[in-house]
């Protein structure tokens, strides 16, 4: 079974500084993982996901993450928050059936 | 279309009272997936279509909830006698690829269903 583990529901931080959102997972089998954000009654777009190959995965909005498969992360960076980036972030994995497994989701709060 | 389009946008329904929450994928795309999500929570996976064939149901909660994709695009989501626990937003989502992992998956904006 996979599962997937954010390990903080809230992240308050000021415009303009430096961001983590962390994100371990589980699996049994190979996998690939996801960032999604979802603002404000909309759905779930995605940021960045990694599939193979280089470990360190870029987004869109100035996002990144970096996999790491000896301790099981995938943490969501970003150097400089805007006001904007305040919205709920998911992280995800799928194995081999394909479908998607979420965590609880991480509410990032900018503050000016 | 030019993204996932999900209808109605919100919902309330008696306790008691079937409803029915439509879906229209993005042209083309092969997968299609039903997900739930309540307040606070991150999306719980509910069933899979690839084309017309419902490869995965797993996830759906009770036998009151039934999905279908007769013609391998439009997916319904049915919930009968609707109970308070089924309020939730029920998100579709389709990606062009079949049930293989690292396929994009596109979400929609939901349909929010209250139980009253």
């Amino acid at each position: 079974a996979q599962s997937v583990t954010q390990l903080d529901s809230q992240v308050p931080v000021f415009e303009e500084a430096p961001v983590e959102l962390r994100c371990n997972y589980s699996s049994s089998v190979s996998v690939y993982l996801f960032w999604y954000v979802q603002y404000p009654n909309q759905g779930l777009q995605l940021l960045l996901k990694y599939l193979s190959g280089s470990t360190l995965v870029k987004g869109i909005n100035g996002f990144e993450a970096e996999f790491n498969k000896s301790q099981t992360s995938f943490h969501l960076r970003k150097p400089s928050v805007h006001i904007s980036d305040t919205a709920e972030y998911f992280c995800a994995v799928s194995g081999n059936t394909g479908k998607l497994i979420f965590g609880q989701g991480t509410t990032l709060q900018v503050k000016p | 279309g030019a993204g996932v389009s999900q209808s109605p946008r919100y919902k309330v329904a008696k306790r008691g009272q079937d409803v029915a929450l439509r879906c229209d994928p993005i042209s083309g795309h092969v997968s299609l997936f039903w997900y739930q999500q309540a307040l606070g929570q991150g999306p719980e996976f509910l069933t899979y279509f690839q084309n017309e064939a419902q490869l995965d149901k797993s996830g759906l909660p009770s036998d009151r909830f039934f999905a279908e994709r007769p013609e391998g695009s439009v997916s319904t989501l049915k919930i009968q006698r609707t109970q308070q626990e089924d309020s939730a937003v029920y998100l579709c989502a389709s990606s062009l690829g079949t049930q293989s992992s690292g396929n994009t998956i596109y979400f929609g904006e939901g349909s929010w269903l209250t139980v009253v």
